[in-house]
């Protein structure tokens, strides 16, 4: 199982409401990472968790909160979005060592929000 | 400071001709990798290729090569007898002292690929 899963491929939402976007890997991988993705614009990192632990928030504001209740698992939720917070979210995990072989991306979550 | 730069927004190229794709970045880490992926309008983000930066020899991947030119930190991606589905936004990225499980990838902000028959 060489693959990080992301689920939904597309959601939308009011501003008023909640959701989660839910990300799974199953390589052993003890980081996994949250990317948002605007048209046209490069991925930028929203968190970190390394071990379990929450390691980098990059100032990403507090309608986005994150979850990592297992090494598997890492949750993304929503909260009173704004319509500038429709974007590609990117998950990827990755593991220590020199060499692509331990950074991989998910498909991603394509967010409307209306 | 922009640790990632690509200078062209956009490229174009006819089909079977090579293209260049240029990246610069900039790190103090002496330990780091070089990545580009490619990422079509779907949204997927494709790994392409990767350099060590102790790797001696310029990584190669079928028609993907990476220039690698360490003394003038750059990391261009050349892509030989393009084809149509070439056509595609195309990220250089780089991941500091990748021993450390939690570190990012950090990306450059992107050239259009446009392939024409």
């Amino acid at each position: 199982d060489t693959e990080v899963t992301q689920t939904p491929k597309h959601l939308v939402m009011g501003m008023t409401n909640k959701k989660s976007l839910k990300c799974e890997q199953h390589m052993g991988h003890r980081a996994m990472y949250w990317y948002k993705q605007k048209a046209k614009k490069p991925p930028e990192l929203m968190f970190v968790y390394s071990y379990e632990k929450l390691s980098i928030n990059e100032s990403v504001p507090s309608r986005f909160s994150p979850e990592c209740p297992n090494s598997s698992l890492l949750n993304l939720h929503l909260h009173a979005l704004q319509p500038e917070d429709s974007a590609l979210y990117l998950c990827a995990s990755s593991q220590g060592g020199q060499g692509n072989y331990g950074y991989t991306f998910g498909s991603g979550t394509r967010l409307t929000v209306v | 400071a922009q640790k990632i730069t690509q200078t062209q927004p956009g490229m174009f190229v006819q089909e079977k001709e090579a293209v260049t794709l240029d990246c610069t970045y900039d790190t103090s880490d002496p330990s780091y990798g070089l990545f580009w992926y490619k990422q079509p309008s779907s949204g997927e983000m494709i790994f392409l290729i990767y350099q060590g930066s102790y790797d001696q020899q310029n990584a190669t991947e079928g028609r993907y090569s990476l220039n690698f030119q360490k003394a003038r930190k750059s990391a261009n991606l050349v892509i030989s007898a393009s084809q149509l589905g070439d056509s595609a936004m195309y990220f250089c990225a780089m991941r500091e002292a990748p021993h450390q499980a939690g570190t990012a990838l950090i990306f450059g902000k992107g050239t259009t690929l446009s392939v024409s028959s």
